[in-house]
């Protein structure tokens, strides 16, 4: 079975700064990733995604994520970060004919003035 | 374009009431999820369906019941609501499974007193 760690369930960053969250996937074979957001008191949004193909993807809101295959990792990242970017991140994994997606624990992100 | 709809989005129960929440969408989407959020512990899947009057257990599924009769809804049912269940549930939907993502609703904040 597949599954996505998410490492550091806080982040803390300053206005402009990067944003950088990391996750690792374990799959046996080609992992369908993705990154969705919380907003507090709201649903989950799609940020992006990895199917196949190109290995950076970019994503609504200026953050973009990268597909390496030989670290296992699909990390978020956006290069400054806004106020508005405070919210709770997860990393969700599936393979073909898969049923379902399998998320991680989430990483809340904080945003410093 | 209201994707995917979930009713109620608050209300509180006394112990051992029952209620259902519906979830609707209008995508024409398969596939059908209902999870749970708890502070620490993610997003837990209770139960799913992968189509019109086919419904499956996931990794929570005691103390709830689904029924999956039109494509477009999927109810939960709480048939004796205990404080344990108090916690935010969210609906997603999917084209045909993992590989494509999910459309999520907004959640119902469930409080059982």
């Amino acid at each position: 079975a597949q599954s996505v760690t998410q490492l550091g369930s806080h982040v803390s960053v300053s206005e402009g700064a990067l944003v950088l969250l990391r996750c690792n996937y374990s799959s046996s074979v080609p992992p369908y990733l993705f990154w969705y957001v919380q907003y507090p008191n709201q649903g989950l949004q799609l940020l992006l995604k990895y199917t196949t193909g190109a290995t950076l993807v970019k994503g609504i809101n200026g953050f973009e994520a990268e597909f390496k295959k030989s670290e296992t990792s699909f990390h978020l990242t956006k290069p400054s970060a806004h106020m508005s970017d405070a919210a709770e991140y997860f990393c969700a994994v599936s393979t073909l004919n898969d049923y379902k997606l399998s998320f991680g624990a989430g990483t809340t992100v904080t945003v410093r003035a | 374009n209201a994707g995917v709809t979930q009713t109620p989005k608050f209300r509180v129960l006394k112990t051992g009431q029952s209620m259902t929440l519906l979830c609707a969408q209008d995508m024409n989407h398969e596939y059908m999820y209902w999870y749970r959020q708890d502070p620490g512990m993610g997003l837990r899947l209770i139960h799913y369906s992968v189509g019109e009057g086919t419904t499956a257990k996931g990794e929570v599924p005691d103390g709830y019941n689904v029924s999956r009769l039109k494509k477009q809804n999927f109810l939960l049912g709480l048939e004796s609501a205990a404080p344990s269940q108090t916690s935010v549930y969210f609906c997603a939907s999917s084209y045909l499974g993992g590989p494509y993502g999910y459309t999520f609703g907004s959640g119902t904040r469930l409080t059982v007193v």
